[in-house]
């Protein structure tokens, strides 16, 4: 059974900084792998997908990477704003076309 | 219209009552999500969609719980006599393709009195 954990679960870091979340998953057996992000209060935003055949796709100051085999995703956040505080989710589609999710990375950015 | 639209964004109702949840998924996407998540949780899956193609009725929590779609349009969630175990935010998704990005809508936060 597939299962998405991502690491921390929470982040605080000065605005400005490099950061990188992380999201891993127990079978390599995905379609593709999808960052979101989620404002209190409101729906998810998608950030970034990547197929199973790719191995990044980058919008902006993300980057995200996919490795397969062993089953983790990062997502790098560059040069962070204040904007930038969301809990950061990530979700795995596996084999059935099921959607398979994490827990969530609550980040925020400090002033 | 550009986005997914739910509605209502707000319901208030009382245990016991039917409700009905409504989800307009972003036009020509074959692809359409339920969701709920309750108050600082996860996403519970409740029911996946595809083109003409059976749903995934596999993460309604019970009975009371059901949902169309009619083709590849508008979808309504209904939750039958609603306990307060059911407030929660209901959120819709849709993609245009089991292999593409999804889009939410803003939810529908349900709060049974």
């Amino acid at each position: 059974k597939q299962e998405v954990t991502q690491i921390p679960a929470a982040l605080s870091v000065p605005e400005g900084e490099n950061l990188v979340l992380n999201c891993s998953f127990t079978d390599s057996a995905i379609y593709n792998l999808q960052w979101f992000r989620q404002d209190p209060g409101k729906g998810l935003t998608s950030l970034l997908l990547i197929q199973s055949s790719q191995r990044e796709q980058t919008s902006g100051r993300l980057n995200a990477s996919l490795d397969k085999s062993s089953g983790r995703s990062t997502l790098y956040i560059a040069a962070s704003q204040p904007g930038d505080s969301a809990t950061y989710l990530c979700a795995v589609k596996d084999s059935n076309y099921q959607l398979i999710w994490g827990a969530g990375t609550k980040l925020i950015i400090k002033p | 219209g550009a986005g997914v639209s739910q509605s209502p964004s707000n319901k208030v109702t009382e245990k016991g009552k039917d409700v009905e949840l409504r989800c307009d998924p972003i036009s020509g996407h074959t692809a359409l999500y339920w969701y709920r998540q309750r108050l600082g949780q996860g996403l519970e899956f409740l029911i996946y969609f595809q083109g003409n193609s059976a749903p995934d009725k596999s993460g309604l929590p019970s009975d009371r719980f059901s949902a169309e779609r009619t083709g590849e349009s508008v979808s309504t969630l209904t939750i039958q006599r609603t306990q307060q175990e059911d407030s929660a935010v209901y959120l819709c998704a849709s993609s245009l393709s089991p292999n593409e990005k999804l889009f939410f809508g803003s939810g529908t936060q349900l709060s049974v009195l």
